[in-house]
């Protein structure tokens, strides 16, 4: 079974640009969430989706912003990224059903932004 | 928010021994504390999860153990080896789907 795929893997922005961040679950994987991990503030995270509505955010302004299509994808946006933007930005998935600690995550996206 | 956090930054092993990585939490409407490896260049790993009714779970050469008194949390891996080498993170979770909040993480380093 494929894991969590993550487009792109790298990838290095100016301020002021946007940017989005890919992720493919795992097959028959109903929930998606993403993190942004740091190294000042370690995973922090920012959205789960779960049958293409989002069900939690975390404390993230609103430039940040995802979806989920039809198929479990999840995409992620940045707008007017700012220097703190930079990170590893991290999906990962479940099965969503019920309460759990078993994420199964990507490899991340890296941004740099410059 | 409550997080998660960690009392040492970097554990180094000699290869054999056994690893005991500390993590104190402090939402006490915690449902789930799970453990997490995450090797360079690589997302997090699923080690081992405890739902707070439980007090030890045991896995393969892992133990987790969890004190509810003093909110704490611990991972003990037995007969380290090299391909341990990597930042352990305990997680919460409160009870949100699978919303989980991430201690900051502790590096185990083992030598051969």
């Amino acid at each position: 079974k494929a894991g969590v795929t993550q487009t792109p893997r790298y990838l290095i922005k100016t301020r002021g640009q946007q940017v989005t961040l890919s992720c493919s679950p795992i097959s028959g994987h109903r929930s998606v969430s993403w993190y942004q991990q740091t190294p000042g503030q370690g995973l922090q995270f920012l959205f789960e989706y779960f049958s293409e509505t989002q069900r939690n955010k975390g404390n993230f302004p609103g430039r940040f912003s995802g979806r989920q299509f039809s198929n479990s994808r999840s995409e992620m946006n940045v707008s007017t990224l700012e220097l703190g933007d930079s990170a590893l930005y991290l999906c990962a998935s479940s099965p969503g059903t019920g309460v759990t600690g078993e994420l199964f995550f990507g490899e991340g996206s890296r941004l740099t932004v410059l | 928010g409550e997080s998660v956090g960690l009392h040492l930054p970097t554990l180094s092993v000699q290869e054999g021994d056994n690893s005991i990585i500390n993590c104190a939490y402090s939402n006490s409407a915690s449902d789930y504390f799970i453990w997490y490896k995450q090797e360079s260049g690589k997302g997090p790993q699923f080690i081992i999860d405890i739902r707070s009714n439980m007090d030890k779970r045991q896995g393969q050469r892992v133990t987790v153990l969890l004190n509810k008194t003093v909110k704490h949390l611990s991972l003990q891996i037995a007969a380290t080896q090299p391909g341990d080498s990597a930042v352990y993170f305990c997680a919460e979770n409160i009870g949100r789907y699978s919303t989980l909040t991430f201690g900051k993480g502790t590096m185990l380093l083992v030598s051969p």
